[in-house]
């Protein structure tokens, strides 16, 4: 069966510091991969998505950046982190357009 | 940019009692989804309805889909105590990607 494992699951960090989360999926080959990042009591907004390796579309301008060094792992990284960027990240893949999607535990970060 | 709206952004009923909510989207779509998130936990998918299709039902849930007004609506059955969460609406394009919409909490009460 298909699992995605995301972490560490809290996280705080001062202001200036780099960051870098983790996700990584099992039982499945060439997913889609997505981060998302929610603040608290609202939506989800898309930050970055990938087709492949390599491949990474970035959806908002911001001090976040995103890798896919290997099929089914997708690192979401900062080389310094703002106040603004705290909020509760989630890692999500899927098998295309028809398909829903699974999604990780998530990553609450709080930057002081 | 989020796509869908859910309404209303709060509801609170009684266990056994029915739950609706509704969504609102602006442009066209392949599929809309519905997904519930407990409080500080990833997301859930419940079930997908394809652009083509009307309605669809999967165990208490029954989602509807209009897409001449598009809409939707998510209507949870006999609802109980563990289905108080968050419930979003997101809706895929011609794209592999997802958007979002704000979501409905709902709280039931035993």
């Amino acid at each position: 069966s298909q699992t995605i494992h995301q972490w560490p699951a809290t996280l705080v960090q001062p202001v200036g510091s780099p960051l870098s989360l983790e996700c990584t999926v099992e039982g499945t080959s060439n997913p889609n991969l997505y981060w998302y990042r929610q603040a608290a009591g609202r939506g989800l907004q898309l930050l970055f998505y990938s087709v492949g390796i390599g491949q990474i579309s970035s959806e908002v301008p911001q001090n976040l950046s995103a890798s896919r060094p290997q099929d089914r792992q997708f690192i979401l990284s900062s080389k310094k982190l703002l106040l603004s960027d705290s909020g509760f990240y989630l890692c999500a893949w899927s098998l295309g357009i028809n398909y829903g999607y699974t999604f990780g535990s998530g990553t609450r970060l709080t930057v002081v | 940019s989020q796509q869908g709206e859910e309404d209303p952004q709060a509801l609170s009923i009684q266990e056994g009692e029915n739950a609706t909510m509704n969504c609102s989207y602006k442009t066209s779509i392949n599929n809309l989804q519905w997904y519930r998130q407990n409080s500080g936990r990833g997301l859930v998918h419940l079930i997908l309805i394809r652009s083509n299709e009307r309605e669809k039902h999967s165990g208490r849930l029954r989602v509807t889909l209009d897409t001449s007004k598009k809409s939707s609506s998510l209507l949870i059955t006999a609802s109980r105590a563990a289905d108080t969460a968050s419930y979003f609406c997101a809706t895929a394009r011609n794209t592999d990607k997802l958007i979002f919409g704000t979501g409905t909490r709902l709280q039931v009460f035993p």
